[in-house]
């Protein structure tokens, strides 16, 4: 069984400080973890992914996410927000080289950036 | 350029009628899905099909029927029994084998309103 947690249901920034969103996750073995981000009436767009290989993992538009095993997190940051970046993000588990069909979806985080 | 359409982005429906919602995918997956999503939630997922004429119901099936004829193509009717179907929906596709098989691709989604 796996599960996913979003800390956080709503973030707030001001643009240009960092953006801290949480993630944790549960899971009987060491799972794949992604984030996505989804704009207004959007679809979901893949920002990144983990599959075992380096803990961190860059992704795109300067977001980057950690692998912690010991504290089952997989928290996504940026040094410096931008207006662009407003949008709901959600994070993602699977099993490890698991189908697409395991996918288990966080409830999202709303990242507001402040001017 | 490789990708998934959805159409239409809004579609109306009346009482008791059912509509049919279109997804086609030139990325030459095996695989698609359908989600729901209800605001200030995660991804509910409908039905998904992971070969040509074979599909399998997700975790809410109820009222909603699919087909799968082509490889490219996976269209979603919302039938008269979903008694609440306005929400956004999003189809997607992913690989059944090799290394990106976790990672599922998005549509830009429909928004089903009712009259």
């Amino acid at each position: 069984a796996q599960s996913v947690t979003q800390l956080d249901s709503h973030v707030s920034v001001s643009e240009g400080t960092p953006v801290l969103l949480r993630c944790n996750y549960s899971s009987s073995y060491s799972p794949s973890l992604f984030w996505y981000v989804q704009h207004p009436n959007k679809g979901l767009q893949l920002l990144l992914k983990y599959t075992s290989a380096a803990t961190l993992v860059k992704g795109i538009n300067g977001f980057e996410a950690e692998f912690k095993k010991s504290e089952t997190s997989f928290h996504l940051t940026k040094p410096s927000a931008h207006m662009s970046d407003a949008a709901e993000y959600f994070c993602v588990v699977s099993p490890p080289s698991g189908s697409a069909r395991q996918l288990t979806f966080g409830s999202g985080t709303q990242l507001t950036v402040l001017p | 350029d490789g990708g998934i359409t959805q159409s239409p982005k809004y579609l109306f429906r009346k009482e008791g009628q059912n509509v049919t919602l279109s997804c086609e995918q030139n990325l030459n997956h095996d695989a698609m899905y359908w989600y729901r999503q209800d605001p200030g939630q995660g991804l509910r997922l409908i039905y998904y099909s992971q070969i040509v004429n074979d599909f399998q119901k997700g975790d809410i099936a109820e009222g909603y029927s699919v087909s799968r004829e082509k490889k490219e193509s996976f269209p979603l009717t919302v039938t008269s029994a979903q008694k609440n179907p306005t929400a956004f929906y999003l189809c997607a596709s992913s690989r059944t084998g090799g290394a990106d098989q976790e990672t599922q691709y998005f549509g830009p989604g429909t928004r089903l309103l009712v009259l």
